[in-house]
């Protein structure tokens, strides 16, 4: 079965800075999400990649799947409050399912 | 922007007892999905539903739970026998005409379910 491996497991970062978060794949990915999940919410679709090498941006985020499709970046430009959270991917299987990573939890210091 | 809704947001109940948790996916999705988080750890997949029958499930969805989809609007989860590792956040999901190629996959926010 497919693993998703994210680093890191947590983050803190000072407000305006930038950063970056990592997901790696056992095997190679037919999809890539990424989504973001606050306390006692649900998962927040952000993004979606399915090409090697594709790169993708949301306002100050943005999300990269390498050329080999095993392994994906979350890079967020200039950091809000707002950006706190827990971010997770997820990863296309065959079968009609996502496998999630364990998640990054990120924090913002004002 | 179309949200996933469920109900109740909170669920306690004893062991042994059934429960239903309930989903209204968004209205012209077709494809409509079960997963769960324990405390602590990863989202989990449990179940997916098309065409008025179970599509994939996972090794976590047996005999104790059942989907269905009553009318046009509603998505249901039953446990009917809770136990206490039941305990996590359960939540819906669904896309649209196309299952998950090119789709989002839309999330509720949620059911937090406590067996005691």
């Amino acid at each position: 079965s497919q693993e998703l491996e994210q680093s890191p497991q947590s983050l803190i970062v000072q407000e305006g800075k930038n950063l970056t978060i990592n997901c790696t794949s056992s095997k190679t990915l037919y999809g890539l999400y990424w989504y973001k999940q606050k306390y006692g919410e649900g998962l927040i679709f952000l993004m979606m990649l399915q090409k090697g090498g594709e790169e993708k941006s949301h306002e100050k985020i943005t999300a990269k799947l390498d050329e080999k499709k095993q392994q994906s970046s979350l890079h967020i430009t200039a950091s809000q409050p707002s950006h706190a959270g827990i971010y997770l991917c997820g990863a296309e299987n065959a079968g009609n399912m996502l496998t999630f990573g364990g998640g990054t939890r990120l924090m913002v210091k004002p | 922007e179309p949200e996933v809704t469920q109900t109740p947001s909170h669920q306690v109940t004893q062991m042994g007892q059934e429960v239903i948790l309930r989903c209204v996916p968004i209205s012209n999705h077709l494809y409509f999905y079960w997963y769960r988080q324990i405390l602590g750890q990863k989202v989990e997949f449990l179940v997916s539903f098309y065409n008025n029958e179970i599509s994939e499930k996972s090794e976590i969805f047996d005999d104790q739970f059942s989907v269905e989809r009553p009318d046009g609007s509603n998505f249901t989860l039953k446990i009917r026998s809770t136990k206490l590792e039941d305990s996590a956040m359960y939540f819906c999901a669904s896309s649209g005409p196309w299952g998950r190629t090119n789709e989002k996959l839309f999330f509720g926010s949620g059911t937090q379910l406590s067996v005691l």
